[in-house]
């Protein structure tokens, strides 16, 4: 079993929501964990955009909209993405990480489109 | 202006070797972690390597432990990722990324491609 599993894709319309999932390893407790989250777009490195371990433990990457924000779902142990009011320059690849036993591991990634 | 500039990739017959070179500036160099990722074409992001502010702790990802050696110089604001007994599976942009911890990795260079064939 992955450390962390994203889904491969998702799509969704400009000016909806997204969320997208990144599900720990069920031996992994997502809140112990602080949660990175990554953008990147074709041709470009990723850029950083918000650790979240709760509500009182976050962080947002300067310059990164309120539109993106972080959470977890307990009940999946599961962190999440969430993207509102999605923008046609939010088509990207995003990708959590953590560190784990001396290591970062990144998910697989998800390819989010909007259409 | 903060940035951060690798270099050194090229391609490589298998077992080969070759040393990546990253320039920091706009920034307090010796006051960071620093790693390295790296991404296979087409595929996703992979952490390679990660070294403390003054180079006393390093971690490495299983797959290049042995192989590959993270280094940095303070002095020169530099950050090196030395690689031996190159494989085929190795092939990636490498990227190296300036660790904010306990925030991410907020800057990344441009990355630098590494190809190994035959």
């Amino acid at each position: 079993q992955a450390v962390l599993t994203q889904p491969a894709s998702l799509s969704a319309s400009p000016g909806a929501s997204a969320s997208l999932t990144c599900t720990l390893r069920s031996d992994i407790n997502v809140g112990t964990y602080n949660i990175y989250w990554y953008q990147q777009k074709p041709g470009s490195p990723p850029q950083y955009l918000l650790r979240y371990k709760s509500d009182s433990d976050k962080q947002q990457a300067s310059g990164v909209p309120s539109r993106f924000s972080g959470s977890n779902d307990i009940s999946a142990n599961a962190g999440i993405l969430f993207i509102s009011g999605l923008q046609s320059e939010d088509e990207a690849d995003y990708y959590c990480m953590i560190w784990l036993n001396s290591a970062w591991v990144f998910g697989g990634g998800t390819k989010l489109t909007v259409l | 202006e903060v940035q951060l500039v690798e270099s050194g990739g090229g391609s490589v017959q298998p077992g080969g070797s070759l040393r990546l070179s990253c320039a920091a500036s706009g920034f307090t160099f010796n006051n960071y972690w620093m790693s390295w990722v790296r991404q296979a074409p087409g595929k996703g992001l992979e952490w390679v390597a990660e070294i403390k502010q003054d180079g006393s702790t390093l971690y490495y990802v299983d797959s290049v432990k042995g192989r590959f050696t993270i280094s940095r110089d303070n002095a020169e604001n530099s950050l090196f990722l030395e690689m031996n007994s190159l494989r085929d599976d190795d092939t990636a942009v490498y990227y190296c990324a300036r660790d904010s911890w306990p925030d991410g990795f907020d800057i990344w260079g441009q990355g630098t491609m590494v190809t190994v064939s035959a």
